[in-house]
């Protein structure tokens, strides 16, 4: 029982090319988040799926886009990298309304 | 206005003595949940401790508790008998009610115990 895993673990980028961050979890989860952690604020959430076949925007959604490929897997895609989303992003997941959230490893992201 | 406010600066507490780190919330929800997730120097953010906003006893778990004052909107989390492994850094954070499962979370304690 793996938990919430991602991949890659680090990324370095230059500025205005693409790439996808994956996010799986084996605990048969409904609801699944994407975060970022910069220095001095915290967590914030990118976009979630609260269930299988929707996806909602979070806090910071500009600049990314997601998606729930199933139950699964939930992806993260910056199509145009810049160097505002350096950070260390993190995916979860939870079990219901009230249940607690699962973090993944994180990535570590650099745009240069 | 911050939905989680974590502003104490950096802590430091004697390895076995008690620590407790200060959180207060804003909602105007009556239904809502409050977690501490620590945050070790490794990267990875580990749940700590649940408190819903309807229970009646503060939640404990193994040496966390938290210290849930509800007319005051404060969520601390109480260490006893700290570690070294406790070194960390440590996060508040709070889910409303019909927010899809959303966390909102503070900006983080940082917390070293001294041998």
């Amino acid at each position: 029982n793996a938990g919430v895993t991602q991949t890659p673990k680090f990324q370095v980028l230059k500025t205005g090319q693409s790439m996808t961050l994956q996010c799986a979890q084996d605990m048969n989860h409904n609801s699944m988040y994407w975060y970022r952690q910069d220095p001095g604020m915290g967590l914030r959430l990118i976009y979630y799926s609260a269930s299988e076949g929707t996806t909602d925007k979070g806090e910071v959604p500009n600049g990314y886009n997601v998606s729930r490929l199933n139950k699964r897997e939930f992806s993260l895609r910056l199509e145009s990298a810049a160097p505002s989303q350096t950070s260390v992003y993190f995916c979860a997941s939870s079990d219901g309304e009230w249940g607690e959230q699962y973090f993944g490893p994180g990535t570590r992201l650099t745009v240069t | 206005a911050q939905k989680i406010t974590q502003t104490q600066p950096g802590m430091f507490v004697q390895e076995k003595e008690a620590v407790t780190l200060d959180c207060t919330y804003d909602t105007s929800d009556q239904s809502y949940g409050l977690f501490w997730y620590k945050q070790p120097s490794s990267g990875e953010m580990i749940f700590l401790i649940y408190q819903g906003s309807y229970d009646e006893q503060n939640a404990t778990e193994g040496r966390y508790s938290l210290n849930f004052q509800k007319a005051r909107k404060s969520a601390n989390l109480v260490i006893s008998a700290s570690q070294l492994g406790d070194s960390a850094m440590y996060f508040c954070a709070m889910r409303e009610y019909g927010a899809n499962s959303k966390l909102t979370f503070g900006k983080g304690i940082t917390l070293s115990v001294r041998p």
